[in-house]
């Protein structure tokens, strides 16, 4: 079975341009997650999904990102305006729902995508 | 709130040492897990070794071994005789079976010198 994929694995952009990271989670699996990772931070949750809803965005800075996932098989995170402080590794990562556990319950990552904004 | 600490930024240890990595977390909730990956510096996250709350003895898993305490709240990582190749960012996390919420530390750059 394909992993998490995501897309673009790299993207440089500029101050105050759209940025949208696109993620397809492991077919099956029913809950979904966008992290930030940073130096200074480590790895933060900023939204994650369970069947398509929002379960928990309070990571997420509202005022510029949003976070949709419109079928079971896609989702984007979408950075507007971006700034430089935006500048991170985004992961998405997924897992299955409880019905379906038959392993520790640990999450699927994708690559990765590296976000320079300059 | 849900809370995960790791309080060493950064580690050197000699190649053959067994390592401790610490791990604190904050919960209310009495039922979760908690889990420990590996970074290297290619990037990927590589899942280590897990915990439930509810196991009575530490997980282990290889060279990696969980001592779970959980009255202290802590889920440090043990690596028995270090290697080379486990030079790497290990990160602990925590999930919370009420809501299935995911949550990560900061991280540890683990430097293993030969």
């Amino acid at each position: 079975d394909a992993g998490v994929i995501q897309s673009p694995r790299h993207e440089v952009t500029e101050m105050g341009q759209e940025v949208t990271l696109r993620c397809k989670p492991i077919s099956g699996h029913d809950y979904l997650f966008w992290y930030r990772q940073t130096m200074m931070q480590g790895l933060e949750l900023l939204v994650y999904f369970n069947n398509k809803a929002v379960m928990d965005d309070s990571g997420m800075p509202k005022d510029r990102f949003s976070a949709k996932m419109p079928n079971a098989s896609f989702s984007t995170l979408k950075i507007q305006p971006s700034e430089p402080r935006d500048s991170a590794v985004y992961f998405c990562a997924s897992i299955p729902g409880r019905a379906r556990v038959t392993n520790t319950g640990e999450l699927f990552f994708g690559e990765g995508s590296r976000l320079t904004v300059l | 709130a849900q809370k995960i600490t790791q309080t060493q930024p950064g580690m050197f240890v000699q190649e053959k040492e067994a390592v401790t990595l610490d791990c604190t977390y904050d919960t209310s909730d009495p039922s979760y897990g908690l889990f420990w990956y590996k970074q290297p510096s290619s990037g990927e996250m590589i899942f280590l070794i897990y915990q439930g709350s509810y196991d009575q003895q530490n997980a282990t898993e290889g060279r990696y071994s969980l001592n779970f305490q959980k009255a202290r709240k802590s889920a440090n990582l043990v690596i028995s005789a270090s290697q080379l190749g486990d030079s790497a960012m290990y990160f602990c996390a925590m999930r919370d079976y009420r809501d299935d919420k995911i949550i990560f530390g900061k991280g540890t750059r683990l430097h293993i010198l030969p």
